[in-house]
């Protein structure tokens, strides 16, 4: 069954400097979605991505965030300097476009950041 | 009111019994409604969408109430597996974000 996945599993970094997150939508999928979680917090919407750019982002999502799509297959979320309280689970997701099933949304098994 | 509001539990059952867990959610011009679940420390994974009429999968059961704004899920026949959070999801609006609930515990115990 495809899935989404996303690498790094951990990544450690220290205060100010950048961090690049990396996702594979499943391959069909056209939207493209990143959220974060706060160890003990609920899932809280970044930013949405169709069509090579953002169709939606929250106020979390300021100019320290962008998101890229750099080929036909990964999505990438960096974060240009870190912070202390960017330290969460980074999930992406993708849905398709149509069938049967439209709007579900997959989840990635998360980048879990750290920020020292 | 918040966008999407659930009982955080936990909710402790017995093996084999029945729990319901309910869901509001405040913009009634929402479109689509999930059901996820959430072992600790892992990604959401979708359980199921609610439909208008109403869903069933198995032991799980999910209906929608637009009037009232809520949705719930009714879990039959817990097995020790359907530990884990229960998370209430809410489309606004077509292809853009969902809103999560904060999610509701359940604990299955033998």
């Amino acid at each position: 069954e495809p899935e989404v996945t996303q690498t790094p599993s951990h990544q450690v970094t220290q205060m100010g400097q950048e961090v690049i997150l990396r996702c594979v939508p499943i391959s069909n999928h056209l939207y493209f979605y990143w959220y974060r979680q706060i160890l003990g917090q609920k899932v809280e919407f970044l930013v949405s991505f169709y069509n090579n750019e953002i169709s939606e982002k929250s106020e979390i999502f300021d100019d320290q965030f962008s998101v890229e799509r750099p080929d036909g297959s990964n999505f990438t979320l960096k974060i240009r300097s870190t912070k202390l309280e960017d330290s969460a689970m980074y999930f992406c997701a993708s849905t398709s476009s149509s069938g049967t099933r439209p709007y579900e949304q997959y989840f990635g098994p998360g980048t879990r950041l750290t920020v020292t | 009111r918040k966008e999407v509001e659930q009982d955080p539990g936990p909710f402790n059952v017995p093996e084999g019994a029945t729990v319901a867990f309910n869901c509001t959610y405040s913009n009634s011009a929402s479109q689509s409604f999930f059901w996820y679940r959430q072992d600790c420390r892992k990604e959401p994974k979708l359980l199921m969408s609610v439909y208008s009429s109403g869903n069933e999968d198995g032991r799980f059961t999910a209906q929608l109430n637009r009037a009232s704004q809520y949705i719930s899920l009714l879990i039959r026949d817990s097995k020790l597996s359907d530990s884990a959070t229960y998370l209430c999801v809410v489309n606004p609006r077509g292809y853009q974000k969902v809103t999560f609930g904060t999610g509701t515990k359940l604990q299955v115990i033998p």
